[in-house]
């Protein structure tokens, strides 16, 4: 009964490979994210959809292109993979609006590595 | 990208001891959360702050929303080994904000 889950965990891949990384809450909340963690632990939001539509979409190189199927689901597509992509991408969700609209509850996260 | 200030960076300190951790902001935000992260895991919301001024708790950890809107505190009492960990304040303005975070190392 996980309430934010990814798949995978771990991605090692090359440069230049196109990947993807999955998302799915079962929390029943309508907002989701991305979020990257570098090496030194720093969490940056990266995108948010709200209902499906893409309402935060900060400086995030266009090679990152995310995908909401269905409210439940975000998933997070990079092209051409660079050295520099390699963190950890946690995806979260929250439920908007209402009291408690930035309690984000986050997933497990994925572990990228290009090498 | 913006980021909060939280200090300190980092703690060691002994099983039973009391913890205190605080993050600053230029700017003022009208939510504070906090969050612990375990190795290898996504954080965890630990407490919501909603109001200026508000304190409240959670088992043995305290937060505060600082009443300049510009600060808030975590207290953590008689810490035990599994309260190891990364403690993220985030701070919300018109997305969320984290802060850098504050690595508490416990020993027994």
């Amino acid at each position: 009964d996980t309430a934010v889950s990814q798949t995978p965990k771990y991605l090692v891949t090359q440069m230049g490979n196109d990947k993807s990384i999955k998302c799915e809450q079962n929390l029943g909340h309508d907002t989701m994210y991305w979020y990257k963690q570098d090496s030194k632990k720093f969490l940056k939001i990266m995108f948010s959809y709200n209902n499906k539509e893409l309402i935060i979409n900060e400086t995030v190189p266009n090679r990152f292109s995310p995908k909401s199927p269905d409210k439940a689901h975000l998933n997070l597509h990079i092209n051409s993979l660079e050295l520099g992509d390699s963190a950890v991408y946690f995806c979260a969700s929250s439920q908007l609006p209402g009291p408690s609209a930035y309690e984000q509850y986050f997933g497990p996260g994925t572990r990228l590595t290009v090498t | 990208g913006q980021q909060l200030n939280q200090s300190p960076q980092s703690m060691f300190i002994q099983e039973g001891e009391d913890v205190s951790m605080n993050c600053t902001s230029s700017s003022i935000f009208n939510t504070w959360l906090w969050y612990k992260q375990d190795p290898g895991e996504g954080p965890v919301l630990l407490i919501a702050l909603y109001k200026a001024g508000e304190l409240t708790s959670n088992g043995r950890l305290t937060a505060q929303f600082g009443i300049t809107r510009k600060d808030s505190f975590l207290n953590i009492s008689a810490s035990i080994p599994s309260d190891v960990g990364i403690y993220f304040c985030a701070g919300r303005g018109d997305k969320l904000i984290f802060g850098t975070g504050t690595r508490l190392q416990v020993f027994p």
